[in-house]
């Protein structure tokens, strides 16, 4: 299994600014990702997390809006800028060890932008 | 391209009632299917999954599955729930091989009464 935590757990921003959003895993993962969940919707997923290169978007997510970054096997961050209240949402990162029959979650990030 | 369709957006059930979340899925390709659970304010947990072998699948918290190739679904059942039942439940797909995204389904909300 994996353990994974994340900071912060639900955060209150401005319109305008940027906040980073950290993800730990208790041990090395072959893959990280992240993800949107909306309010009262499923996941989408904005970006795989690659480790020592450029995360890779899914389409309607850019990097300029979701700069992502993964310096190890344990570690990531996604910065979510020039925040509007359209971005009110949780925000998870996933993991996938070894052979990909499960992933892990975090627990999410709550973020609210006013 | 796989997709996943979750056919009720919400079940209302009462304590100790059979319970059954509907899941269909299309792909051309072999897949992987999981099941997911969501407890409020918390990350996702994975219940069961179904990879290859037989096609009734057991999961935690005494849910399972059958994964129905002919209908191409994978129907989520439990013959008697709890108040503690109550979360959003996920249906996700994967490409059997080769693939590395999961598509999440919209989500079905259980919500289990006294």
């Amino acid at each position: 299994s994996a353990v994974i935590s994340q900071k912060p757990s639900r955060d209150i921003c401005q319109r305008g600014t940027s906040l980073t959003i950290q993800c730990q895993v208790d041990s090395q993962v072959t893959m990280m990702f992240w993800y949107r969940q909306q309010p009262g919707q499923s996941l989408t997923l904005i970006a795989t997390a690659n480790q020592g290169s450029e995360a890779t978007y899914e389409s309607g997510f850019v990097i300029d809006k979701f700069p992502i970054s993964r310096p190890n096997l344990t570690f990531s961050t996604l910065t979510v800028s020039n925040m509007s209240p359209e971005d009110s949402s949780i925000y998870l990162c996933s993991v996938v060890k070894g052979d990909w029959d499960e992933q892990f979650f975090g627990p999410g990030t709550r973020l609210t932008v006013l | 391209a796989q997709s996943v369709t979750q056919l009720d957006s919400q079940v209302p059930v009462f304590e100790e009632a059979p319970v059954e979340l509907r899941c269909n899925y299309s792909s051309s390709v072999s897949v992987y299917l999981f099941w997911y659970v969501q407890y409020p304010n918390q990350g996702l947990q994975l219940l069961l999954k179904y990879l290859s072998g037989s096609t009734l699948v057991k999961g935690i918290n005494g849910f399972e599955a059958e994964f129905n190739k002919s209908q191409t679904s994978f129907h989520l059942r439990k013959p008697s729930v709890h108040i503690s039942d109550t979360a959003e439940y996920f249906c996700a797909v994967k490409k059997g091989t080769g693939g590395f995204k999961t598509i999440f389904g919209a989500g079905t909300r259980l919500f289990v009464k006294a």
